[in-house]
C-alpha cells in the first residue's frame, strides 16, 4: 500500500465548478498535513495547510480525518488559473526534530472554458 | 529576500558518470532536503541536512550522497548514473526550531537527463 494515495485524475471541469480532491495516507503517526500545488514542470509551492478542525483560504477549504487518516480539498468557483497538479502531502517528522514530507502521485486539474 | 536557489537548471549526462547538484537555501533557513521527481510521480524523499550532517535518507542507495556547507548550502551527488536517475531533482529548505521544523519551501529545481 502507498504511503499516500490519490487519484491521479485528470479531473477535466467547466469554470466556475467545484471540485474536490481526497486523499489517505498510511502512517498514523504522520505529524501535519498539506495541499502542495504543482504547475507543469515547475517546483511545488505550498497552497494550505490541513488542520482537524477543517480551515479556509478564500475559494479552498481543506479538512482532515485523522481517525480515517483522509484529508480533502475542496475548490469552488473553478478558475483556469487553478488548473495544475495539487500534492497531498504528509510530515513524518524525524527523531530529534526535522521531517520528512511524504507526497502522494497528485491529481490533475483541468479547467475549461 | 531570495528564495531556494538550485543551479544547474538543466544537466544532460551519460550512463555510469557522476553528477553534483547545488541548493541554496531561503534566507534564515539552516534545513535543506533532497527530493526526487520522476515523470508523472509526487516527489520521493532523498534526505535532510542539518547543521552539515545528514539527518535521515529515504529509500535511495549509496550512489546519492550529499553535504552541507556552513553556510547552509548544499550539494547532491549522484554517482555511476542510471537510466534510472533522469528526474527532476528537488531541493527545499526549512528552519528548525527545537524539535519541529517549519514549512519547507521548494527551489526550482535541477532537470536530469541520463542517456
Amino acid at each position: 500500500r502507498k504511503e499516500v494515495e490519490q487519484d491521479p485524475g485528470p479531473f477535466n471541469v467547466p469554470e466556475g465548478a467545484t471540485v474536490a480532491f481526497n486523499c489517505t495516507y498510511s502512517n498514523s503517526a504522520s505529524q501535519s498535513f498539506f495541499w502542495y500545488r504543482q504547475d507543469c514542470r515547475k517546483e511545488p509551492k505550498l497552497l494550505m495547510s490541513v488542520y482537524s478542525s477543517g480551515n479556509e483560504d478564500g475559494r479552498f477549504t481543506a479538512q482532515l480525518n485523522r481517525a480515517s487518516q483522509y484529508i480533502s480539498l475542496l475548490i469552488r468557483d473553478s478558475k483556469l488559473s487553478d488548473s495544475a497538479t495539487y500534492l497531498c502531502v504528509v510530515n513524518d517528522g524525524l527523531t530529534g526534530g526535522g521531517n520528512k514530507l511524504t507526497f502522494g502521485t497528485g491529481t490533475q486539474l483541468k479547467v475549461e472554458l | 529576500d531570495a528564495g531556494v536557489t538550485q543551479s544547474p537548471t538543466h544537466l544532460i549526462k551519460t550512463r555510469g558518470q557522476q553528477v553534483t547538484l547545488r541548493c541554496s537555501p531561503k534566507s534564515g533557513h539552516d534545513t535543506v532536503s533532497w527530493y526526487q521527481q520522476a515523470l508523472g510521480q509526487g516527489p520521493q524523499f532523498i534526505f535532510q541536512y542539518y547543521e552539515e550532517e545528514e539527518r535521515q535518507r529515504g529509500n535511495f542507495p549509496d550512489r546519492f550522497s550529499g553535504h552541507q556547507f556552513p553556510n547552509y548550502s548544499s550539494e547532491l551527488n549522484v554517482n555511476a548514473l542510471l537510466l534510472g536517475d533522469s528526474a527532476l531533482y528537488l531541493c527545499a529548505s526549512s528552519k528548525l526550531s527545537g524539535t519541529v521544523t517549519d514549512t519547507q519551501y521548494f527551489g526550482p529545481g535541477t532537470r536530469l537527463t541520463v542517456l
